[in-house]
């Protein structure tokens, strides 16, 4: 099945820098890539996501990259805001199409003023 | 507005009892999922259904069992709960058909003694 790693578990930037979240996955045959928000004590919510035929998309303040020679994808956001600290996961299809996700294993983001 | 609910929030349970969490959604999608969360683990898969006579195993099944009582109800059993069973538990819908954006439930926080 698919496996998915995300690093690093833990990111601290400063208010107005920028913050990079990068994943790998093992299935070539995944091609929807999304990214969920989990801020404290909530639900995760879908903020961005990429499928396999693009290698690009922006939303605002946030981007996410893809690379499938490498199989790896990242998460881009800019002009960071204390409201972008929470848990980010980064998830893979796996040749099941988008309709079942392997999650990574979180990443702390902690904006500070 | 449409949303995916679960019950109850919280439970507080011994090693050994049968446990029951409900997930009810009133968006109208076919498919729903259980993950569990775990710190450091990120969510992970236990059972799915894409719709009402269809379940499968995630990559955690065992100690689990689901039942698919309606479009709009899931339900996970732990048949005899033990400690390592204790996280927090979501629930998700999709509607599928291409579109994959899965949404979450509020969570059940399961304690097992």
């Amino acid at each position: 099945g698919e496996n998915v790693e995300q690093h690093p578990s833990t990111l601290s930037v400063q208010e107005g820098d920028s913050a990079v979240i990068k994943c790998t996955y093992s299935d070539s045959a995944s091609n929807y890539f999304p990214w969920y928000k989990q801020e404290l004590g909530k639900r995760p919510q879908l903020i961005i996501d990429i499928r396999s035929n693009v290698g690009e998309k922006k939303d605002q303040r946030i981007a996410v990259t893809l690379n499938k020679t490498a199989k790896h994808f990242s998460l881009h956001i800019t002009e960071t805001q204390p409201e972008d600290s929470a848990v980010y996961f980064c998830a893979a299809s796996g040749s099941g199409g988008g309709n079942k996700l392997t999650f990574g294993t979180g990443t702390q983001l902690k904006v500070e003023l | 507005d449409a949303d995916v609910t679960q019950t109850p929030r919280n439970r507080i349970t011994k090693t050994g009892k049968r446990i029951m969490l409900e997930c009810s959604q009133t968006k109208g999608h076919d498919r729903m999922y259980w993950y569990r969360q775990d710190p450091g683990l990120g969510l992970r898969l236990i059972y799915y259904s894409f719709d009402v006579k269809d379940i499968n195993k995630g990559e955690i099944s065992d100690g689990y069992s689901v039942s698919r009582q309606a479009q709009a109800k899931f339900s996970l059993s732990l048949e005899s709960a033990i400690p390592n069973q204790t996280a927090l538990y979501f629930c998700a819908t999709s509607v599928g058909g291409g579109l994959y954006e899965q949404f979450f439930g509020p969570g059940t926080r399961l304690t097992v003694l």
